[in-house]
C-alpha cells in the first residue's frame, strides 16, 4: 500500500513571493507518478502539475515547479510569484501504474496569500 | 475538453430519504469512474471505483448497500445514498479516466455538497 505524507497543514507567502509545499511518500513500487492538485474555495479539483517516476528531470508548468527525489521518496511543490489566486488547498497525490490502479492523497495543505 | 459534470450540485435531503448523484463526462468516453467523499479541510477518501457494465469496487469501510453505484454506460455514473442520515452529510466528488488516453488522467467534476437534515 502508498501512503502520502504531507505534514504542513497551513502555510501562507506573501504576493509575488515563492512557496514550497512539501511531500513524501511512501511506496514499494517502481514505476509511478505524482501529482499536485489544487483545489480552490469553488472546492474543483485542478491538476497543477505531473511527474513521472521514470523521468529524472523535474517537471515545469509555468510558475509551478516540483523537486522529485525518488531516492528520498520526495515531492515538492514550488510555486514562483505567488498570486493571490494560487490560494488554495493543495494536494499531493500518487498513482503507481499497475492494474487497477487509483489516486492516493495526503492530507492536503492551506495555502493562503497575503497581499 | 475533458469536462465532466455532477448534478446536483447541491441537494438537501430528509433523514431515511434516499438521494441519486449523476457524474457525466461531456465530451468523452469514460472508461473508469471514481467516487470520493471529502469533509471539510480534509482529503479526498476514495468510495468506489466504477467500470462500465460491471459492478463496482468498493473501498474498505464503504458500505455497498448504502452508497449504491451504477455505470450504465461510458459518460454516466450515478451515486445513490440510500437511507441518508446526517453523518452521509458530506462533499461527493466524481473523477473519470478517458477510454482515449492514459490511464492516469483523472479529471474531476466539481462535487455535489449532501445535507442530510
Amino acid at each position: 500500500a502508498q501512503t502520502v505524507t504531507q505534514s504542513q497543514p497551513e502555510m501562507s507567502v506573501q504576493e509575488a513571493e515563492t512557496v514550497t509545499l512539501s511531500c513524501t511518500y511512501d511506496t514499494s513500487e517502481s514505476d509511478y507518478y505524482l501529482f499536485w492538485y489544487k483545489q480552490p474555495p469553488s472546492r474543483q479539483m485542478i491538476l497543477v502539475i505531473r511527474q513521472e517516476a521514470y523521468k529524472q528531470q523535474n517537471a515545469t508548468e509555468n510558475r509551478f515547479s516540483v523537486n522529485f527525489q525518488k531516492a528520498a521518496k520526495s515531492f515538492s511543490l514550488k510555486i514562483s510569484d505567488s498570486q493571490l489566486g494560487d490560494a488554495a488547498m493543495y494536494f499531493c497525490a500518487f498513482y503507481p501504474s499497475g492494474a487497477n490502479s487509483k489516486l492516493t492523497f495526503g492530507k492536503g495543505i492551506t495555502l493562503s496569500v497575503r497581499p | 475538453g475533458a469536462v465532466v459534470s455532477q448534478h446536483p450540485s447541491r441537494v438537501i435531503c430528509k433523514s431515511g430519504t434516499s438521494v441519486k448523484i449523476e457524474c457525466r463526462s461531456l465530451d468523452f468516453q469514460a472508461t473508469t469512474m471514481f467516487w470520493y467523499r471529502q469533509f471539510p479541510k480534509q482529503s479526498l477518501m476514495l468510495m468506489a471505483t466504477s467500470n462500465e457494465g460491471s459492478k463496482a469496487t468498493y473501498e474498505q469501510g464503504v458500505e455497498k448497500d448504502k452508497f449504491l453505484i451504477n455505470h450504465a454506460s461510458l459518460t454516466l455514473s450515478t451515486l445513490t445514498v440510500t437511507s441518508a442520515h446526517p453523518e452521509d452529510s458530506s462533499f461527493y466528488i466524481c473523477s473519470a479516466t478517458p477510454l482515449a488516453g492514459v490511464k492516469y488522467e483523472q479529471y474531476f467534476g466539481p462535487g455535489t455538497r449532501l445535507t442530510v437534515t
